[in-house]
């Protein structure tokens, strides 16, 4: 199985919204509705932020979503806040009791 | 409160063997899927391993015919032995609740694991 491939980086400014693109291919983001995504603050666990393609998990701000078209999905974020600087892995079931993460996005708020 | 507290992590040389323990509280391990997840120093998130309630296992290729996922139902706590370590199993090991609707939504603080001679 191959990563899914994401953007090494992105950026922007507080208030603003950034998007991180996820892509796969047609045996696992395409597949199935399984994608989540997770983000990592340095030396901390990941947390989970979205799960099933957009669904969010309770005490996660709204400012986050997600969503998908095809082999590639996104996580958005709105109102960009000083907190939300960390890294963020995309994760896809591929079938056959296996997952696939991202290579990981890191993302820094100016 | 979910809980995951994993131990076990070490240094060990390249060929040799150890064994992750991940003591789970708030919940009960055999009625949940359970995961590995690793993470190597400044790289990303990759899956390794997960035993299912009903006790059925699966391993990424990277894994597989070298580690065993397992747990102590008496003890509410999930193990991974690790054998034949290689360089590239170097990595900080996360235990994960693993909801049946393949997603990860509890994690332990992690034990890193160094394969070095």
């Amino acid at each position: 199985q191959s990563a899914l491939t994401q953007p090494a980086s992105v950026s922007g400014s507080p208030g603003q919204s950034i998007t991180i693109s996820c892509t796969g291919t047609s045996s696992d983001v395409g597949s199935y509705n399984l994608v989540s995504w997770y983000q990592q603050h340095p030396v901390k666990a990941p947390k989970l932020m979205i799960y099933e393609d957009n669904k969010r998990p309770s005490g996660v701000s709204n400012r986050f979503s997600g969503s998908k078209s095809g082999n590639t999905a996104s996580l958005t974020i709105s109102g960009l806040q000083a907190e939300d600087e960390a890294d963020y892995y995309c994760c896809s079931y591929a079938g056959s009791s296996t997952w696939v993460f991202g290579g990981g996005t890191k993302l820094t708020v100016l | 409160e979910v809980q995951l507290v994993e131990s076990g992590g070490g240094l060990v040389q390249p060929g040799g063997s150890l064994r992750l323990s991940c003591a789970a509280s708030g919940f009960t391990v055999s009625n949940k899927y359970m995961s590995w997840v690793r993470q190597a120093p400044g790289k990303g998130l990759e899956w390794v391993s997960v035993i299912y309630s009903g006790g059925t296992t699966y391993y990424a290729d990277s894994v597989k015919g070298r580690f065993t996922i397992s747990r102590d139902n008496s003890k509410n706590t999930l193990y991974f032995q690790m054998n034949s370590l290689r360089a590239e199993d170097t990595a900080v090991y996360y235990c994960a609740v693993t909801r049946t609707e393949y997603y990860f939504d509890s994690w332990g603080q992690g034990t890193l694991v160094t394969v070095s001679s």
